[in-house]
């Protein structure tokens, strides 16, 4: 089983629609969350932090359920430029490395 | 540009060759991951260092690969004896950590495409 698993997608939408994804984690023992962002030909950028109280960043907001093991993220009134892939990444420790997801696609229509 | 920089850009090879490919980090960085990347998967975690220590490497990854970085700066990737399946995008990226840091942001280059004839 991979450590953090996504829903490929990919997932099209119209502008202005709200889009969620879910990603699951193996390890329980998992302290840290984030979402990254990651387009075309491009180096994956931080989006946010995902706290256990859950946290929003505008029209972005991140949520951990620690009991079911997932990880979601929400965009509200989406915009062309969120057209991206979106990376679920994992830390399991301190000292320990950070897991990347394999990604959900996010296509945005006018 | 003081981000994290990676060389070269693009690298093609012939099978059973030898290449290195080197990481320079944000300078004030202690942390410092490879990843390597095919179409349409997430960033695979190869291996990571805190200064100079590699503090894990991915079972995942042959003893074809190895890296170092051996004064807590830049860092390089070699692997040896190429093949096929090793073409990928090789990412790198660093990050300032402390003890006990759980908020660690990765900060990654623009990568190195490998391609293997």
């Amino acid at each position: 089983r991979k450590e953090v698993e996504q829903d490929p997608g990919p997932f099209n939408v119209p502008e202005g629609a709200t889009v969620a994804f879910n990603c699951t984690y193996s390890n329980s023992a998992s302290q840290s969350f984030f979402w990254y962002r990651q387009d075309c030909r491009k180096e994956p950028k931080l989006l946010m932090s995902v706290y256990s109280s859950g946290n929003e960043d505008g029209r972005f907001t991140a949520q951990l359920n620690r009991a079911s093991q997932y990880i979601s993220l929400l965009i509200r009134d989406s915009k062309l430029s969120d057209s991206a892939t979106y990376l679920c990444v994992v830390k399991n420790s301190s000292a320990s490395k950070i897991i990347f997801g394999s990604g959900t696609r996010l296509s945005i229509r006018p | 540009d003081t981000g994290v920089s990676q060389d070269p850009r693009h690298k093609i090879t012939k099978r059973g060759q030898n290449v290195t490919f080197r990481c320079d980090p944000i300078s004030e960085h202690n942390r410092l991951y490879w990843y390597r990347q095919t179409l349409g998967q997430g960033p695979e975690f190869l291996t990571y260092f805190q200064n100079e220590a590699q503090l894990e490497k991915s079972r995942l990854l042959s003893d074809r690969f190895s890296a170092e970085r051996p004064k807590g700066s830049f860092s390089t990737l070699e692997i040896q004896r190429t093949e096929q399946g090793d073409s990928a995008m090789y990412l790198c990226a660093s990050s300032l950590a402390g003890t006990g840091s759980f908020n660690e942001k990765l900060f990654f280059g623009s990568g190195t495409q490998l391609s293997v004839l």
